[in-house]
């Protein structure tokens, strides 16, 4: 299996410009999560979905923000516009939920580094 | 809500010294706990798991136990070596809430010198 798989791995904009990240979970994993990781802030958890459908979006941190997944192989998370402080690692798990919560494991993509200048 | 406390960093150690990384969580339920391992420039991957009170989860020479009557969850290794060099993040999943969501703590880096 190839794992998380996440696009671009790096990326560099301009602050106001539209950025999309990329992600495609392993197959069969029903649950993905996005996560961002700064110095300051540690690993932050900004949305993630169940079976396509977003559960939990209190971490994403304002309406510049917005996160869609159209199928169960495929996820985005758009800024737009970008800022410099959204300059960060995101990176993209997704997990299998057999129904047991608490026991799956996430298995995390490689991460996008992106800096807003 | 949901916390998870590991202890200030960073550490360094020389190889061959023994690694212990403390780790103790606040949750409303009962949780899973986990610690998580990131390598330079890669994203995190799990280390080692305990399901429930008492459970000691290993792998690759760490341990960690899990105690509930104390609320923790401290990584050992009795040796380190250079290749252990890495972030270490503890992390729980809180069976009262009904998602598969990860709280997870600061993370530590360590730093094992030849």
């Amino acid at each position: 299996d190839a794992g998380v798989i996440q696009s671009p791995r790096h990326e560099v904009t301009e602050m106001g410009q539209e950025v999309t990240l990329r992600c495609k979970p392993i197959s069969g994993h029903n649950s993905l999560f996005w996560y961002r990781q700064t110095m300051m802030r540690g690993l932050e958890l900004l949305i993630y979905f169940n079976n396509n459908v977003p559960i939990d979006d209190s971490g994403m941190p304002e309406d510049r923000f917005s996160a869609k997944m159209p199928n169960a192989s495929f996820s985005t998370l758009k800024i737009q516009p970008s800022e410099p402080r959204d300059s960060a690692v995101y990176f993209c798990a997704s997990s299998l939920d057999r129904g047991v919560v608490g026991t799956d494991t996430q298995y995390f993509g490689p991460g996008t580094r992106l800096t807003v200048l | 809500g949901d916390s998870v406390t590991q202890m200030e960093g960073p550490v360094t150690l020389s190889e061959e010294a023994f690694l212990t990384i403390n780790c103790t969580y606040t949750a409303t339920g009962y949780p899973s706990l986990f610690w998580y391992v990131q390598y330079p420039g890669e994203g995190l991957q799990l280390l080692l798991k305990a399901t429930k009170a008492d459970d000691k989860g290993s792998n690759k020479g760490f341990e960690a136990t899990y105690r509930k009557e104390t609320t923790s969850f401290h990584l050992e290794k009795g040796s380190v070596q250079v290749s252990d060099s890495a972030v270490y993040f503890c992390a729980l999943s809180d069976l009262a809430g009904a998602n598969s969501k990860l709280t997870f703590g600061k993370g530590i880096t360590l730093s094992v010198r030849p």
